[in-house]
Parts: C-alpha cells; structure tokens; sequence
C-alpha cells in the first residue's frame, strides 16, 4: 500500500527551529514529486513548495519562498520541512503529498502549535 | 500571480444536483488542468476530480468536473447528493512551478 507517515505534532516557543518529516512507503521514493501544504485552523489549502527526491530539485511558493526549507533523504524515503525560527503565525496542520499527474496520496498531517 | 475564487458555501438537500465553481483570476483556465479536492472534516483532503475531469480509481460518477473558457472558470458538479458527500472542495491548478488552490467551498447537505 503507498503510504505517507508523517511525523507526529510539535508545540514550539517562537523563535525556536523545527524539522518534520513524511516517510513514503510502497513506491518508488524517488520517482514522484513530494509537496508540503500549510492548512491554518479553520481555514483553507495552501501549497508551500515540492522536491523531487531523485535529484532533490525544489520548487516554493512565492509566500513561503525563503520562509521554510524543504530537503530529502532518499535513503531514508523521507522528505523534510524545516523552519529556522519559528513565528506564532506558523501554527498550522502540514500535509505532504505525493504528486503524479495529481496529489493521490496525503499524509494524515502534522500538527504545528507555536505559542509563548 | 493570479487567484482561484470559489463561493464560500453551497448547501442542497439529498439527491439533487450541486454545481460548484472555481474562476481563474488572469491567466486561460485551460492553460493547466484543474483538479478537485474533498475534504470531509478531521480528514485529509482527497482527490474527486483530476486533469479537469478526469475521477480517480473509487470517485462514483456522481463526481463530475468541466472547464468553461468563456467564463474562465472550472466546475464541480455533484448529482445523487448525499449525506456524506458534505464537505469542504477545493480547486487546485497550477502555473510556472506554482500551485495554487482556490480558498475552498463548504458543501451542506441538508
């Protein structure tokens, strides 16, 4: 079955960094585009970026351009989303997704709580 | 940069049809397919609709998609409506390596 497991929920102070991760399984890692969307509470879609495992080519949204990185270990079957200094504004769920000629398959989501 | 724009909510009762659209700001909508997502609340959002009309393996054919040129804009359509089918649909397309979802439409079905 293809699979992404993402990491689970993280309560940050503002300021600090954090690493999440997405796992994928039951494919071939490396042959399908993988993207991070931001989804803030109560609120809707936003795509934040993508990489290509195989050559870890990367791809942001202009709004989150410079604001999180996005990385991969391929050995691992894992890709990242990275923050160096996280803002209250950052508290959202992340989902990572697997692109083919769509977004078939979701991770169930990693929960961001930044508060003080 | 350009913009999708969806209504923010429809509702409809059990085994009608509902139609739900998503207008491109600049740029052709037929210039990068469009796909559709559902999302049912506390879940992950879903593939319905892809390639403008194309429904991935399990969608039932009440899931329906168009692109209309002359109004810039997709559409959803939903027939059969049913008590689960209530949630959030978002259009997605994308231009020069840039995603872009539309702000998403509540569906009640009541």
């Amino acid at each position: 079955e293809v699979q992404l497991a993402q990491s689970g929920g993280e309560v940050k102070k503002p300021g600090e960094s954090l690493r999440i991760s997405c796992e994928g399984s039951g494919y071939s890692f490396i042959s399908y585009w993988i993207g991070w969307v931001r989804q803030m509470p109560g609120k809707g879609l936003e795509w934040v970026g993508l990489i290509y495992p195989g050559d870890s080519a990367t791809r942001y949204s202009p709004s989150f351009q410079d604001q999180v990185t996005i990385s991969v270990d391929k050995s691992i079957s894992t890709a990242y989303l990275q923050w160096r200094s996280l803002k209250a504004s950052d508290s959202a769920i992340y989902y990572c997704v697997r692109e083919s000629n769509y977004m078939d398959v979701w991770g169930k989501g990693t929960t961001v709580t930044v508060s003080s | 940069n350009f913009m999708l724009t969806q209504p923010h909510s429809v509702s409809e009762s059990p085994g009608k049809t509902v139609t739900i659209s998503c207008t491109r700001s600049s740029g052709g909508i037929a210039s990068n397919y469009v796909q559709w997502y559902q999302q049912r609340p506390g879940s992950s959002p879903t593939c319905v609709i892809y390639e403008d009309n194309q429904r991935p393996s399990g969608v039932p054919d009440r899931f329906s998609g168009s692109v209309d040129r002359s109004s810039n804009s997709a559409s959803l359509s939903i027939s059969g409506l049913k008590t689960e089918d209530e949630a959030d649909y978002y259009c997605q397309t994308y231009d020069y390596n840039n995603w872009v979802f539309g702000g998403g439409t509540k569906l009640t079905v009541l």
